[in-house]
């Protein structure tokens, strides 16, 4: 397994404004992942974080809402920019360990006001 | 699209009962996931299956995945309030993956 921690946990910010969050592994990992949870759903994926190229979003989500960086293989942000109380969720990193399995970090639970 | 569809969405039951909760998909995956999720925390994995027809145990807890590997079972033996959260299955494909609903349980003493 592996030791992933995500800042801040909470945060509470002013539509319009953008908030990033950090995302930092204790070990090298080739892949990782973020996610959204909207207020008592599931999980969806937002983009996959490659290192030394850019990010491989989902349907549904783009760069200019969502930039991350990814600059080496234990850390990784993501941007949610320009935010509305839509973009208020709970927002997980995580990383694949083996090819079967991932494993996330607290998250960081957001509220747009 | 790969879609986990996770029944029952929402269980309330008394301590020591039984219960299960299903996963089911059209999809293959190369593995599935459960993991459980308390209020303000990220999910915890509690196991992964990657044959079809495994079953795994954890306490009181037996997992089972399908023959074709499309889905999955959660079966919890004598459930206590501790039990009670968020159980999501996911199935993963190339390190990504897929999430169900959910099913929150409730364990009342």
């Amino acid at each position: 397994s592996a030791v992933i921690s995500q800042k801040p946990s909470r945060d509470i910010c002013q539509r319009g404004t953008s908030l990033t969050i950090q995302c930092q592994v204790d070990s090298q990992v080739t892949m990782m992942f973020w996610y959204r949870q909207q207020p008592g759903q599931s999980l969806t994926l937002i983009a996959t974080a490659n290192q030394g190229s850019e990010a491989t979003y989902e349907s549904g989500f783009v760069i200019d809402k969502f930039p991350i960086s990814r600059p080496n293989l234990t850390f990784s942000t993501l941007t949610v920019s320009n935010m509305s109380p839509e973009d208020s969720s709970i927002y997980l990193c995580s990383v694949e360990m083996t090819g079967l399995e991932a494993f996330f970090g607290q998250g960081t639970r957001l509220t747009v006001v | 699209t790969q879609l986990l569809e996770q029944s029952p969405q929402f269980l309330s039951i008394q301590e020591g009962e039984n219960l299960t909760v299903y996963c089911n998909s059209s999809s293959v995956f190369s593995s599935l996931q459960w993991y459980r999720q308390e209020p303000g925390e990220g999910p915890v994995l509690l196991v992964t299956v990657v044959t079809g027809g495994e079953v795994k145990k954890l306490k009181r807890l037996t997992f089972q995945f399908g023959d074709a590997r499309k889905d999955s079972s959660l079966h919890i033996t004598a459930a206590q309030p501790g039990d009670t959260g968020l159980y999501l299955c996911a199935g993963t494909n190339a390190g990504k993956s897929t999430f169900g609903d959910g099913t929150t349980l409730t364990v009342k003493p």
